[in-house]
């Protein structure tokens, strides 16, 4: 599985957009992009995920690049409960796989 | 909207003895996970399960460790002699295989295990 790249923490303001970056420069042709999150105390909850194409959901939108080395998860409105760590994990999308998880993106909602 | 549950929340137990997590996955999910957390630490893979056998385990998941479903409707990790460092946060996981193929994953809120 290709080995991702994300700062370690970020900071946004209540009711602004977040924009979570993440770089995966290896990545091979028939690996997905997968995001996750982890709020204090909670297990990981999935957010959204992509391949090659743009993809939106009630919680987010993700944007990958055309050359797909890397991408973008951005929460259009975020709220004081999207404070969580952020995970972007490349995996084959092949049953039972497993996923492997860095360190994240600390995001800190502040109102 | 369906729930993957974890009991307890939190185990204490002394060093050597034997522990049970324990984990009621969603009801149609096939496929079963456990994940582990060490405070601070990142999420790590321990083993996946399905059809009644594991599937893919890492080096993490030795001899001490085993899991089973011993009905339709649990998941259970055991720790047969626990070591001090396997004091962590269990997760465990399920997924539909119906939907996106086995890699969209529900995760439950973990069992806190703190050995003695």
């Amino acid at each position: 599985d290709a080995k991702t790249t994300q700062p370690t923490s970020m900071d946004c303001a209540e009711g602004r957009a977040a924009n979570l970056p993440c770089n995966h420069s290896t990545i091979s042709g028939n690996e997905y992009v997968y995001w996750y999150r982890q709020i204090h105390s909670q297990g990981p909850q999935y957010i959204i995920h992509g391949l090659k194409n743009n993809e939106t959901n009630e919680m987010a939108s993700l944007i990958i690049t055309e050359d797909r080395k890397s991408s973008t998860l951005i929460l259009p409105h975020a709220t004081l409960r999207d404070t969580a760590v952020y995970y972007c994990i490349v995996s084959l999308m092949r049953r039972g796989g497993k996923l492997i998880f860095g360190q994240g993106t600390e995001l800190s909602v502040k109102p | 909207e369906p729930e993957v549950t974890q009991t307890p929340s939190h185990q204490v137990t002394q060093m050597g003895q034997e522990v049970i997590l324990r984990c009621v996955p969603i009801s149609n999910h096939l496929y079963f996970y456990w994940y582990r957390q060490i405070l601070g630490q990142k999420v790590e893979f321990l083993v996946s399960f399905y059809n009644n056998e594991i599937s893919e385990k890492s080096e993490i998941f030795d001899d001490q460790f085993s899991v089973e479903r011993p009905d339709g409707s649990n998941f259970t990790l055991k720790i047969r002699s626990t070591k001090l460092e396997d004091s962590a946060m269990y997760f465990c996981a399920s997924s539909d295989p119906g939907r996106s193929p086995g890699t969209t994953q529900h995760f439950g809120d973990g069992t806190r295990l703190s050995i003695l």
